[in-house]
């Protein structure tokens, strides 16, 4: 069975930092994984996600997340922080039908 | 926004009542989703419909009653809800299975 966990329930940065949200995985075959944000009173937005191909993955809002197999993690990161980046993070795998959301990591980005 | 709308957004409703969730997709896609999005919990897959057909049923208790008329439709029907059911209900969409998904805005559900 797949699963998907955020060891990080809230990570604190400051303004103009580089960022980490760390996701780790757990899915049998090779892995669908994406990353969406979600801001206050709202769906989910889809920010990047890794099919195959280069292990470094770019999408919206300059974030990017970086594939890593042998340690079946796809890391969030950002080289500089913005304080309108303070949201709620989600890793997502995708098996079959399914995907499957982390529980969610919160961002604050401090000015 | 993201081309996928959910009404109501808020919705307060007794055990007793009968209410039903609305979702409508503009991006021509072919999947569609209901998820359950509780406080300090996982988002949690409740539904999944491709092609029209129900293709996924996360042990959902009956409850909870989905409807899918058409690709770019989906219901949720809800009775003698439980207070433990209050949660935000999040509809989503994606071209097939296995592509990113878009979501609503999603309902904010209150059962009192």
């Amino acid at each position: 069975a797949q699963s998907v966990a955020q060891p990080e329930d809230q990570v604190n940065v400051a303004e103009g930092n580089p960022l980490t949200v760390k996701c780790t995985y757990s899915v049998s075959g090779n892995p669908y994984l994406f990353w969406y944000v979600q801001y206050p009173n709202r769906g989910l937005q889809f920010l990047l996600k890794y099919i195959t191909g280069d292990n470094l993955v770019k999408g919206s809002y300059g974030f990017e997340a970086e594939f890593n197999k042998s340690q079946t993690s796809f890391h969030l990161k950002k080289p500089s922080a913005l304080v309108s980046d303070s949201a709620l993070y989600f890793c997502a795998v995708r098996g079959g039908f399914k995907t499957i959301f982390g529980a969610g990591t919160r961002l604050f980005v401090k000015a | 926004e993201t081309g996928v709308t959910q009404t109501p957004r808020h919705l307060v409703m007794g055990m007793t009542n009968k209410k039903s969730l609305k979702c409508e997709q503009h991006l021509g896609h072919n999947a569609m989703y209901w998820y359950k999005q509780s406080a300090k919990k996982p988002l949690e897959l409740m539904f999944v419909y491709s092609l029209e057909e129900r293709v996924e049923n996360n042990s959902v208790p009956s409850r909870f009653s989905p409807e899918c008329p058409n690709s770019s439709h989906l219901f949720l029907h809800l009775h003698t809800l439980q207070p433990e059911d209050s949660a935000l209900y999040l509809c989503a969409s994606s071209q097939e299975t296995n592509t990113e998904a878009f979501f609503g805005q999603g309902t904010r559900l209150t059962v009192v």
